[in-house]
């Protein structure tokens, strides 16, 4: 079964510079995760979506991050304009159905460099 | 709102010791609670759960039990090896959705 994939691995980009990464959740996977992780925290969700509708984007900064899940299968998400502050791991996840809430299967995560 | 307290890394054990991590929670309800780790060069990985008071979760010679009374999770192995080095995660969930709340992460490294 092939895992939660995430593009790019890796994006240095200027201060006020925009970004997108995207994600391809386990097939099947109804509900996807977006994740921020600052060195040396634990991951904060950023927004998380059933099928193509969201669920909680509550600490979603919206006046520059969006995210969407055409489809109900890929999804990206997208800074614009990036800051220093959001230099972080982007982490993608998806699982399978609400019966095992809290089961997520991560992709390997988007390293972002904001200088 | 809830929260998840780990100890503190980086922990440094020898090959063959033995690993408490310590966990605390705070939360509304009946919270799942759960362990992930994060391997070198790896995404995060579920390791055990428990989803209700008493219950123990184990899997790969790890094991921690739920307890309510102490609001604790604390994760065990009894005899670690180098192949463990890896961050673990304490987590918690208190809604259907399954949106997780994560403590900061306890750095494990074992030598030979």
């Amino acid at each position: 079964e092939a895992g939660v994939a995430q593009s790019p691995r890796y994006k240095i980009i200027e201060k006020r510079q925009s970004v997108a990464f995207w994600c391809n959740p386990i097939s099947g996977h109804a509900t996807l995760y977006w994740y921020q992780q600052i060195l040396g925290q634990g991951p904060k969700l950023l927004i998380q979506f059933q099928n193509n509708g969201v669920v909680d984007d509550s600490q979603l900064p919206k006046d520059r991050f969006s995210a969407e899940r055409l489809k109900g299968v890929d999804s990206t998400l997208k800074i614009q304009p990036a800051k220093l502050e959001d230099s972080a791991v982007y982490l993608c996840a998806s699982s399978p159905d609400a019966r095992r809430a809290g089961e997520l299967f991560f992709g390997e995560g988007s390293r972002l460099t904001v200088l | 709102g809830d929260s998840v307290t780990q100890m503190e890394g980086p922990v440094t054990l020898s090959e063959e010791a033995f690993l408490t991590i310590n966990c605390t929670y705070t939360a509304t309800g009946y919270p799942s609670l759960f362990w992930y780790v994060q391997y070198p060069g790896e995404g995060l990985q579920l390791l055990l759960k428990a989803t209700k008071a008493d219950d123990k979760g184990s899997n790969k010679g790890f094991e921690a039990t739920y307890r309510k009374e102490t609001t604790s999770f604390h994760l065990e192995k009894g005899s670690v090896q180098v192949s463990d080095s890896a961050v673990y995660f304490c987590a918690l969930t208190t809604d259907s959705w399954g949106k997780l709340q994560f403590g900061a992460g306890t750095q494990v490294v074992v030598t030979p």
